[in-house]
């Protein structure tokens, strides 16, 4: 696709549950980012994949969450035993390589009920 | 610690009242500041980049400038299209993450 794709826009789950965010990156961007954004606040950073992995998670708030690119391409971030204070709109970034601008997706407003 | 602070809050205009937006920062080894846009309900879009001080960029009704403490956001005759929160951010050496400012919601009434 032209841009960076999330899915779902939108997610409502039952506190204590499970959920899984899905971002499709730009074709061709191997850097991929994860960020949270809070009401009134600027996003905030969670993790940076560089290709398949990881190389930074000091983002992320505790050990509920973790993200996957297996491939390198597309990403998921999974929440365990959501709880209340995990409702935001999660945005997913891509760039082209590391130190280039970012493109973000349209995100994913979760809410827990 | 690194830090990005946006002033103002809020900022409503009159349409073609032109305007300016700052953007403060205190990190050490600035790798890259960028501007992006946000609509209601939409993710951050990019603007621009700045990497050096004195360096300008331009995009219709938007001119960002760069010193090295601060930025600052021109919106020149602005139309109630500009109406959006826009963001500020940093990146430092050997770090990959943008740090974000909370951003300026601005409002063009026509």
């Amino acid at each position: 696709g032209a841009g960076v794709s999330q899915t779902p826009s939108n997610k409502v789950t039952e506190k204590g549950k499970y959920v899984e965010l899905r971002c499709d990156p730009i074709s061709g961007h191997t850097a991929l980012y994860w960020y949270r954004q809070s009401l009134g606040q600027g996003p905030e950073f969670l993790i940076y994949f560089q290709g398949t992995g990881a190389a930074d998670d000091s983002g992320l708030p505790n050990d509920r969450f973790f993200a996957v690119r297996p491939e390198g391409s597309v990403s998921t971030l999974k929440i365990q035993r959501t709880e209340r204070g995990d409702s935001a709109v999660y945005l997913c970034a891509s760039s082209l390589e590391v130190y280039t601008e970012a493109f973000f997706g349209q995100g994913t407003r979760l809410t827990v009920v | 610690e690194d830090q990005v602070t946006q002033s103002p809050e809020a900022l409503r205009l009159q349409e073609g009242e032109s305007s300016s937006l700052n953007c403060s920062y205190t990190v050490s080894g600035l790798r890259g500041l960028f501007w992006y846009r946000q609509d209601p309900g939409k993710g951050p879009e990019f603007l621009f980049t700045l990497y050096s001080a004195g360096e300008e960029k331009e995009k219709e009704r938007l001119k960002a400038t760069l010193t090295k403490k601060e930025s600052f956001l021109h919106i020149t005759a602005p139309k109630p299209e500009d109406s959006a929160t826009y963001l500020c951010a940093v990146r430092v050496s050997n770090d990959y993450k943008l740090s974000f400012g909370a951003g300026t919601t601005v409002t063009v009434r026509a």
